[in-house]
């Protein structure tokens, strides 16, 4: 079956501009998650949905960045006035409810935004 | 503060041996640890998860020791091929389903 979807692959954008980041999960999972990584770093949780429930946003590093979710589908992740330190993947990652045993996410590809 | 560390530096090792990756963190009480695998350019790629009142799993050639004491877990890959060869990144279930990732062991296994 299809997994996580994430578009565009690549973005290039000037420092200033805002970008839109798109998420599709895989359908059925209730649970995504959005991350950024850094060359040479691990992953930095930015936010997490939960079906309905109000997302866990904690992760945001300042208030340029923010995230939407459409019921249990698509996520899309903005950042306003990018800065070059916004340069990084950003990566995408689903899954089964809370109450599944694994607690296993599932990642898209990413999205590697470069600002210049 | 609350840390995980991973060793950064590479891990080099001859096929066939096994493969010891460690994952320390600190200042957590983690209900249960992942293992992930990255290739370069992908996502991250589940492999195991181990509670906190687990010791041991296993899976084919991967083995994860889960020391709550020491806070510590441990990585296995045994009879190792050069497919393995990869970055491994342990994670944390901190609470509220945050996950945090440690940075990685970039793992290269030569023939």
């Amino acid at each position: 079956g299809a997994g996580v979807s994430q578009s565009p692959s690549n973005k290039v954008t000037e420092k200033g501009k805002d970008v839109e980041l798109r998420c599709d999960p895989i359908s059925g999972h209730t649970a995504l998650y959005w991350y950024r990584q850094r060359l040479g770093q691990g992953l930095e949780f930015l936010i997490y949905f939960q079906g309905n429930s109000a997302p866990d946003k904690s992760g945001l590093p300042s208030d340029r960045f923010s995230a939407e979710r459409t019921g249990e589908s698509v996520s899309t992740l903005t950042i306003q006035r990018t800065q070059q330190e916004d340069s990084a993947v950003y990566l995408c990652a689903s899954s089964l409810s809370r109450d599944t045993v694994s607690y296993e996410q599932y990642f898209g590809p990413g999205t590697r935004l470069t600002v210049t | 503060s609350q840390k995980i560390e991973q060793n950064s530096e590479a891990l080099n090792i001859q096929e066939g041996k096994t493969a010891t990756l460690t994952c320390n963190y600190t200042n957590y009480s983690p209900a249960y640890l992942q293992w992930y695998r990255q290739d370069p350019g992908r996502g991250p790629v589940f492999l195991l998860l181990i509670r906190e009142n687990e010791k041991e799993k296993r899976k084919e050639r991967l083995k994860v020791t889960f020391d709550t004491t020491l806070k510590q877990s441990l990585f296995h890959i045994t009879a190792s091929q050069p497919a393995d060869s990869a970055t491994y990144l342990c994670a944390l279930y901190t609470g509220g389903f945050k996950t945090i990732f440690g940075a990685g062991t970039r793992l290269f296994v030569k023939a």
